[in-house]
């Protein structure tokens, strides 16, 4: 089976840094995704990691270690879009994708 | 820019009733995925098919729901009868890779209200 953990809510101040951490127990490991969604609207892809390290893109970047079973997702220069929920999923056995319950994470001023 | 095409966007129904979404993959995309997502959680994969065979269908409580992909490329996603706890969004991805590292791309989704 498969569970992913991640926090439920997270505030943070425009401009500053903020990680977002996600620990995983899967019976099969292709990869782990991190998602960004707005609310109403549809999940769309921000990163993807399969080996252990640091994938940096822009202003995200996102760390795995298959070893722990741990992600994370740093979002830098903090803007008020990027109000959202940050899912975290991982990929199994014919490219599943299984997904965590999410991260809501609200910019203030 | 290709898309995943949903509709309805939106729909209401009453429980006992019969729903259907449907779903277009991006063009030349072998893995399509219907998943659902109540509020303030994350999406849960009903079933997930590889053309048109059902890959994974685990979740899929298959007494009221069920899912075709007849000729490998749209989907239909049905209810029968909606109950009261099928109120969620429904979202449909597709997938060009069957293993490993593909990324999914996510419709609009249809949001379903059940009274």
């Amino acid at each position: 089976g498969q569970n992913i953990d991640q926090p439920t809510e997270m505030t943070a101040t425009e401009g500053a840094i903020v990680q977002i951490n996600c620990t995983y127990q899967t019976s099969g490991f292709n990869g782990l995704f991190w998602y960004q969604q707005h609310a109403g609207e549809a999940p769309t892809f921000l990163s993807y990691n399969v080996l252990d390290g640091l994938e940096e893109k822009g202003r995200f970047s996102s760390f795995l270690s298959r070893s722990k079973g741990y992600s994370y997702l740093l979002l830098k220069e903090l803007q008020m879009k990027d109000s959202a929920s940050y899912l975290c999923a991982v990929t199994g056995g014919y490219n599943k994708l299984i997904f965590g319950a999410g991260t809501r994470l609200a910019v203030h001023p | 820019e290709a898309e995943v095409a949903q509709s309805p966007r939106y729909k209401i129904t009453e429980k006992s009733q019969a729903v259907a979404f449907w779903c277009d993959p991006i063009s030349g995309h072998a893995t399509l995925y219907w998943y659902r997502q109540i509020l303030g959680q994350g999406p849960e994969l009903l079933v997930q098919f590889q053309d048109e065979s059902v890959v994974d269908d685990s979740q899929l409580p298959k007494d009221r729901f069920s899912a075709e992909r007849l000729k490998g490329v749209d989907s239909t996603l049905k209810i029968q009868p909606a109950e009261l706890g099928d109120s969620a969004m429904y979202l449909c991805a597709s997938s060009f890779r069957t293993e490993g590292s593909g990324e999914l791309f996510f419709g609009e989704g249809s949001r379903l209200t059940v009274l």
